[in-house]
């Protein structure tokens, strides 16, 4: 497949436990981003990373939440301790260079804390 | 930050009416973005247009940067059009190469 990739597809998981959620970007992307999307609202950034490099996280919502991408390719972001609140659609999306370049999304992951 | 606009909110429309879209933003833009969010929840790209008019069968858009704000016209919309349209925007100043998103439209075709 050329697209972007998401696994799970759908996590459904306890107050107080980790999850991990993975990104596949299009071979050759150098950037890579994280979203996340409560229902009836759009996408909201959380972090991005040139090559394995993380440029910018300033909308990671506390320090719960962390992401990493070591051989600038796939991507884990991970949420430790669940709350309710994590609830929602994280996207990923990648492109082929920095600055300016159209992003390209992915399926996402469907979090439900209960 | 950037504010990025979206109107009108929602829209219902009959099998082969035309529709335009507006989005509207606060600064200077590298990139600008439409998408479709189906009703599986995927996020199709439409149009890649920081600026200039571009066509894709039924859709159109046009983005006038110095004026800050970008329209996308469906034309003879189908059923299948239904769904949330997003624009999203990368801002020129400061230094993230983030989207931001406006809060959407919710598109009903009915038949």
């Amino acid at each position: 497949g050329a697209g972007v990739s998401q696994s799970p597809r759908y996590k459904v998981t306890k107050r107080g436990q980790d999850v991990a959620l993975r990104c596949d970007p299009i071979s050759g992307h150098v950037s890579l981003y994280w979203y996340r999307q409560a229902l009836g609202q759009g996408p909201e950034f959380l972090t991005y990373f040139n090559y394995e490099a993380q440029q910018d996280k300033s909308g990671l919502p506390n320090d719960r939440f962390s992401a990493e991408r070591p051989e600038g390719s796939i991507s884990t972001l991970t949420i430790q301790r669940t709350e309710q609140r994590d609830s929602a659609m994280y996207r990923c999306a990648s492109s082929l260079f920095a600055r300016g370049n159209e992003q390209f999304f992915g399926p996402g992951t469907r979090l439900t804390v209960l | 930050g950037i504010q990025v606009e979206q109107s009108p909110p929602d829209l219902i429309l009959q099998e082969g009416a035309n529709s335009t879209l507006r989005c509207n933003f606060s600064d200077s833009v590298n990139n600008l973005q439409w998408f479709h969010q189906n009703p599986w929840g995927q996020l199709i790209n439409l149009f890649y247009i920081p600026s200039g008019t571009k066509q894709n069968g039924r859709l159109s858009a046009t983005t006038v940067a110095t004026e800050r704000y970008s329209l996308l016209y469906i034309s003879s919309s189908q059923t299948t059009d239904s769904g949330v349209y997003f624009c999203a925007v990368e801002e020129t100043q400061g230094g993230s190469e983030k989207l931001v998103f406006g809060k959407g439209m919710k598109l009903t075709v009915n038949p």
